[in-house]
């Protein structure tokens, strides 16, 4: 989707190595989040910011940190992968709206994660 | 918390036949229930989506039915065409902080020609 971009795109890592997810939006957006998409199990979210500053933890947070130090960026660091965290992760952004319509949410292309 | 499932996992239909995907929730606080479509090696893309206040809504051969008291919502295709061949996730929000969505599953579409 125009708008959210995601780097890397590809990636293999080993156990225990770290790296850091790239989520960039240039829609002025607040609300940013990311998803892991296993097979069988739809998108679950793992964090999520509202802000500028602010995180929250999603669904299934173990393993995961995030950081939005500035609006448009929101990273995800995987501090020691494991394998349990191969994954296609997914960035979504919207703009803060008391009307909330999907039509304003972006998702990113997503991430191929392989630890091995 | 919100939990969504969504039924079939697969589905497969002869071209211009029609296709329905239903998802069933949990938290009668859900009020907002998006449809979206993945092709491979892509991201979702919003298909069609309805809120609680209203029963059913169409967009051209797309509709979405909503049934708040028995807690279900369902996606019809009709006329299917190739490229509706994708696979298919409902999703529900209560919309209160941060707006999150909960996903279903997922559904695998094939449309045979």
């Amino acid at each position: 989707n125009a708008g959210v971009t995601q780097t890397p795109k590809f990636r293999v890592l080993k156990t225990g190595q770290s790296m850091t997810l790239l989520c960039a939006q240039d829609m002025n957006h607040e609300y940013m989040y990311w998803y892991r998409q296993d097979p069988g199990m739809g998108l679950r979210l793992i964090h999520y910011s509202v802000g500028e500053g602010t995180t929250a933890k999603g669904e299934v947070p173990d393993g995961y940190n995030v950081s939005r130090l500035k609006k448009q960026n929101f990273l995800l660091g995987l501090e020691s992968a494991a394998p349990s965290q191969t994954s296609v992760y997914f960035c979504a952004s919207i703009p803060q709206t008391e009307d909330f319509s999907g039509n304003t949410i972006y998702f990113g292309e997503g991430s191929w994660l392989t630890v091995v | 918390g919100e939990n969504v499932e969504q039924h079939p996992s697969t589905l497969s239909v002869q071209e211009g036949d029609s296709a329905v995907i239903k998802c069933t929730y949990s938290d009668s606080a859900s009020n907002y229930f998006p449809w979206y479509k993945q092709e491979l090696g892509k991201g979702p893309q919003l298909i069609i989506d309805i809120r609680s206040n209203v029963g059913e809504k169409k967009d051209q051969r797309i509709a979405v039915t909503l049934n708040k008291t028995a807690k279900h919502f369902s996606l019809h295709i009709t006329e299917t065409q190739p490229e509706d061949s994708a696979v298919y996730f409902c999703a529900a929000s209560t919309m209160e902080y941060g707006n999150k969505l909960v996903f279903g599953a997922g559904t695998i579409l094939r449309v045979k020609s």
